[in-house]
């Protein structure tokens, strides 16, 4: 089972400010996927393949990596994007999720 | 449009069986393959297992023993069962639909779960 890390695990940004977040698989995989999940609300596909966005997705965020190192990117941190981050992956049976990232607003 | 819908006790007894029915609309079960994921409350998502387009099923290697995926395609429906259940079973159950390379396109709203006497 490929596992994934997620870091940081939590992290608060201002309006404006650029950020980055980062997902280490335990083996190489050929794509990561990424959800956004608000509180009390189910996880919505946020960026698929690796670096499309889902539709209605702001493009201020932007998805990045190979092998075994990914990122999600947001241009310029916006309140809405407050909400915790997971990536997943399912190149590799099974398909696995990172323990996420919270993002907050500062 | 794409929808899924669980449904399904809210509390069960340890030990108990839990039966969560997922009912889905704007496709067909026979044409997308389904997962169940769970989520303890405050901590991360788990795969639980799929039920494929064609029918088979797989399983997460950890609860496998306890689970049973089944589908029933004439009204569009995917059912889990498990048993056994622990409170360290208690947390939101999703289904959700795949998408392309592995991923889940279309989640359902969950259902909260809680094992307790």
């Amino acid at each position: 089972e490929i596992v994934l890390t997620q870091s940081p695990t939590t992290m608060a940004a201002s309006p404006g400010e650029k950020v980055t977040l980062t997902c280490r698989a335990s083996s190489s995989v050929s794509y990561m996927h990424w959800y956004q999940q608000r509180s009390g609300t189910s996880p919505k596909l946020w960026i698929y393949e690796t670096s499309k966005l889902a539709s209605g997705v702001p493009n201020r965020f932007s998805g990045s990596g190979s092998g075994t190192s990914y990122s999600l990117t947001i241009n310029s941190m916006e309140t809405e994007d407050a909400a915790t981050y997971y990536c997943q992956q399912g190149s590799s049976y099974p398909p696995t999720f990172g323990g996420g990232t919270k993002l907050e607003l500062k | 449009q794409v929808r899924l819908k669980e449904s399904g006790p809210r509390l069960v007894q340890p030990s108990q069986t839990l039966s969560v029915t997922c009912t889905v609309s704007g496709f067909s079960v026979t044409s997308y393959h389904v997962s169940w994921v769970r989520q303890p409350p405050g901590k991360g998502l788990e795969w639980v297992g799929a039920i494929w387009k064609g029918g088979s099923t797989d399983y997460n290697s950890a609860l496998k023993s306890r689970l049973s995926i089944s589908r029933d395609t004439s009204k569009n429906q995917v059912f889990l069962k498990m048993n056994s259940l622990q409170t360290d079973d208690t947390g939101t159950y999703y289904c959700a639909k795949h998408g392309r390379a592995g991923g889940f396109d279309y989640w359902g709203q969950g259902v909260m779960v809680t094992v307790s006497s």
